[in-house]
C-alpha cells in the first residue's frame, strides 16, 4: 500500500526558534498534500493544502507567515513553524493524495504525525 | 456550514459484541464521499471504510459496515464481533469541494473502548 512518512516524529525546540517537518510519499507521487493540526483529544483541523509547484492554500485563521509550506517535489512537502511559541505545541499530521488510483476519489494517505513541543 | 457531528464522545463495547457509532453531517453538495477513520494510540490515521454519496448501497468491509441515510445526512458505523484491537478514536469525515480543491472535514471523534 501507499506509505507516507514524516520526519521527525518528535521534536522539542526553544521558544523563538523555527522547526521544519518533512512529509514524504514513499512509493507514489502526490501532487497534493495536506497539513493538519491535532490538539490533545481533539479532531484534525486542516491547516493548508499544498500543491506541487505552487503556493499553498491556507485555511481561514491559519497564519501563512508562521506556518510556511513548501511542496517542491511530487514526493516532498515541508511545514516550517517559524518563531515557535509554546502555543504552537501540537501534533501535526500530513496526508498525501494518491492521484489516479480511485475512480472518482483520489485516496488520501496519512503520515504518522509529528509531535512538536515548544519550551 | 461544513460540519460533522459525532454525538458520542465515548462508547464502550464488550469483546465479540456489536457497537454502532453515530455521525451526522451538513452539506449542500450532492456528490461527496464519507469516511470513517480509526486513530489508535499510535496516532496513525487508518481508513476504515468509505461511502460514495451517489451509491445507495451501504458500504461494508469485513466486520465494519455503515448505515448511510443521505436524506437525513446520517452515516453511522457498525462494528460487529468487536475485538480488542478495535479500541481507538474513530473519526467521521466527508469531502468538501472548495475553490476547485477537495478537502476532508472531520468530526470531533468517538473514543471506543473494548472490554474483554
Amino acid at each position: 500500500g501507499a506509505v507516507v512518512s514524516q520526519h521527525p516524529s518528535r521534536v522539542i525546540c526553544k521558544s523563538g526558534t523555527s522547526v521544519k517537518i518533512e512529509c514524504r510519499s514513499l512509493d507514489f507521487q502526490a501532487t497534493t498534500m495536506f497539513w493538519y493540526r491535532q490538539f490533545p483529544k481533539q479532531s484534525l483541523m486542516l491547516m493548508a493544502t499544498s500543491n506541487e509547484g505552487s503556493k499553498a492554500t491556507y485555511e481561514q485563521g491559519v497564519e501563512k507567515d508562521k506556518f510556511l509550506i513548501n511542496h517542491a517535489s511530487l514526493t516532498l512537502s515541508t511545514l516550517t513553524v517559524t518563531s515557535a511559541h509554546p502555543e504552537d505545541s501540537s501534533f501535526y499530521i500530513c496526508s498525501a493524495r494518491h492521484t489516479g488510483t480511485g475512480v472518482l476519489w483520489d485516496e488520501q494517505y496519512f503520515g504518522p504525525g509529528t509531535r512538536l513541543t515548544v519550551t | 456550514a461544513q460540519t460533522v457531528t459525532q454525538s458520542q464522545p465515548e462508547m464502550s463495547v464488550q469483546e465479540a459484541e456489536t457497537v454502532t457509532l453515530s455521525c451526522t453531517y451538513d452539506t449542500s453538495e450532492s456528490d461527496y464521499y464519507l469516511f470513517w477513520y480509526k486513530q489508535p494510540p499510535s496516532r496513525q490515521m487508518i481508513l476504515v471504510i468509505r461511502q460514495e454519496a451517489y451509491k445507495q448501497q451501504n458500504a461494508t468491509e469485513n466486520r465494519f459496515s455503515v448505515n448511510f441515510q443521505k436524506a437525513a445526512k446520517s452515516f453511522s458505523l457498525k462494528i460487529s464481533d468487536s475485538q480488542l484491537g478495535d479500541a481507538a478514536m474513530y473519526f467521521c469525515a466527508y469531502t468538501v469541494t472548495q475553490g476547485g480543491s477537495e478537502k476532508l472535514v472531520f468530526g470531533k471523534g468517538t473514543k471506543l473502548t473494548v472490554n474483554p
